[in-house]
């Protein structure tokens, strides 16, 4: 198993440029992740998937577009970037296991400079 | 209020020592609680969950305390590989999101 997987892992743009984030799972989960991390922000989650076909809000969807293309694969998308969305991206799936029923795995991340 | 959150530290501790952090969450309807490590520039892996009757692996233990709502990490005999960021996680929205801490940072010393 590959687990999560993003490409490309890194990207330098100028502003205005669009890009597509891609990430995918072989571990056949249901709810997949987009995160940014940026420094003394933490993880803000962007948008998340419930399952295929349904894509959610989450705490910073400005500027971003989501594709829930099928149960593997989950793309982020940036129409017009700015310089407010350098940043690195995590993708994450969620499946069965663990203490509470559930564990998160994230993908390596893909570290994005917009000038 | 942030609804999670860390002292960002950083924690510079000698070798062998023991070590502990903190978070705090704001939703008192919390169901899940998770401890994550963090290397520079790597992903997120899960380090723990925290059982509501507190849990240890190895020389990891973590606890929660409802009535104070806060979960601690616990290392005992720090080793240089401990070095990393500690971020908390706390699930408070049903399963499907996950709000994370700041995270702590961990610097071991030799």
């Amino acid at each position: 198993n590959a687990g999560v997987t993003q490409t490309p892992k890194f990207q330098v743009l100028k502003t205005g440029q669009s890009m597509t984030l891609q990430c995918a799972q072989d571990m056949n989960h249901n709810s997949m992740y987009w995160y940014r991390q940026d420094p003394g922000m933490g993880l803000r989650l962007i948008y998340y998937s419930a399952s295929e076909g349904t894509t959610d809000k989450g705490e910073v969807p400005n500027g971003y577009n989501v594709s829930r293309l099928n149960k593997r694969e989950f793309s982020l998308r940036l129409e017009s970037a700015a310089p407010s969305q350098t940043s690195v991206y995590f993708c994450a799936s969620i499946g069965q296991g663990g203490t509470y029923g559930y564990e998160q795995y994230f993908g390596p991340g893909t570290r994005l400079t917009v000038t | 209020r942030k609804e999670v959150e860390q002292d960002p530290g950083p924690f510079n501790v000698p070798e062998g020592a023991t070590v502990a952090f903190n978070c705090t969450y704001s939703n008192s309807a919390s169901q899940s609680f998770f401890w994550y490590r963090q290397d520079c520039r790597k992903e997120p892996k899960l380090l723990m969950s925290v059982y509501s009757s507190g849990n240890e692996d190895g020389r990891f233990t973590a606890q929660l305390n409802r009535a104070s709502q806060y979960i601690s990490l616990l290392i005992r005999d720090s080793k240089l590989s401990d070095s990393a960021t500690y971020l908390c996680a706390v699930n408070s929205r049903g399963y499907q999101k996950v709000t994370f801490g700041t995270g702590t940072k961990l610097q071991v010393i030799p």
